[in-house]
């Protein structure tokens, strides 16, 4: 069965720490990995990820994908508060271009 | 930014009513979804659409049904809602090309049966 493991499901941090966020998946049909933002509702973009050991870069926040090990991490760099949020992480797979998530990691950030 | 709306935000409704939950976008999207969120869970996909008069159930069984009659608009109806149907949907729109992935979601509707 497919499936998406985030961890941690939750962290807490101060502003202006460094933080990796980790997912693993299991799929029998990869196509892309993606990272969503989700603030209050609704998610937003963040990241795809079709092609092993190539980064995504956004200003602070970075990505990268190991096919092998079949994983991927977020990093956000100098955290803000405004980073507050869940990152969610999915896979697409077939030709359908279906997501499937995981349930999230819940990053809070102090001041 | 994203032109995909939802209504209503919130909905406390009691058992056995029917109800459809609206969304609308305005990027000529193709694609349609609409997912489902508990507290703490993943987001699960319960249906999804290529485009009109196009509707598929997704990996999470539901009660509920769609339609697409117009690309713009994709609603969600349960004929008879249920405390188990409390829950957080969510509706996403997406386009043919590059970034099919690139899902666009609305703001949600927060739907509590009694």
């Amino acid at each position: 069965e497919d499936k998406v493991v985030q961890s941690p499901l939750s962290l807490v941090v101060h502003e202006g720490d460094t933080v990796t966020l980790n997912c693993s998946y299991e799929v029998t049909n990869f196509r892309s990995l993606l990272w969503y933002k989700q603030e209050k509702k609704a998610p937003t973009f963040l990241f795809m990820l079709t092609s092993s050991g190539i980064e995504k870069k956004s200003g602070r926040l970075s990505s990268i994908l190991d096919k092998k090990e079949l994983f991927s991490i977020l990093n956000i760099t100098a955290t803000q508060t405004g980073d507050s949020a869940i990152y969610l992480c999915g896979f697409s797979g077939g030709s359908n271009y279906k997501l499937t998530f995981g349930k999230g990691t819940l990053l809070t950030v102090n001041p | 930014e994203a032109d995909i709306y939802q209504t209503p935000r919130y909905l406390v409704i009691g058992t056995g009513k029917k109800i459809t939950l609206e969304c609308s976008q305005t990027m000529g999207h193709d694609k349609m979804y609409w997912y489902q969120q508990d507290p703490g869970m993943e987001l699960h996909l319960i249906h999804y659409s290529y485009g009109v008069n196009s509707t598929e159930k997704g990996d999470l069984s539901s009660e509920s049904t769609v339609s697409r009659i117009r690309t713009e608009h994709f609603p969600l109806t349960l004929e008879s809602a249920r405390p188990s149907h409390t829950s957080q949907y969510l509706c996403a729109s997406s386009e043919y090309g590059h970034l099919p992935e690139k899902l666009f979601f609305g703001s949600g509707t927060q739907l509590s049966v009694l």
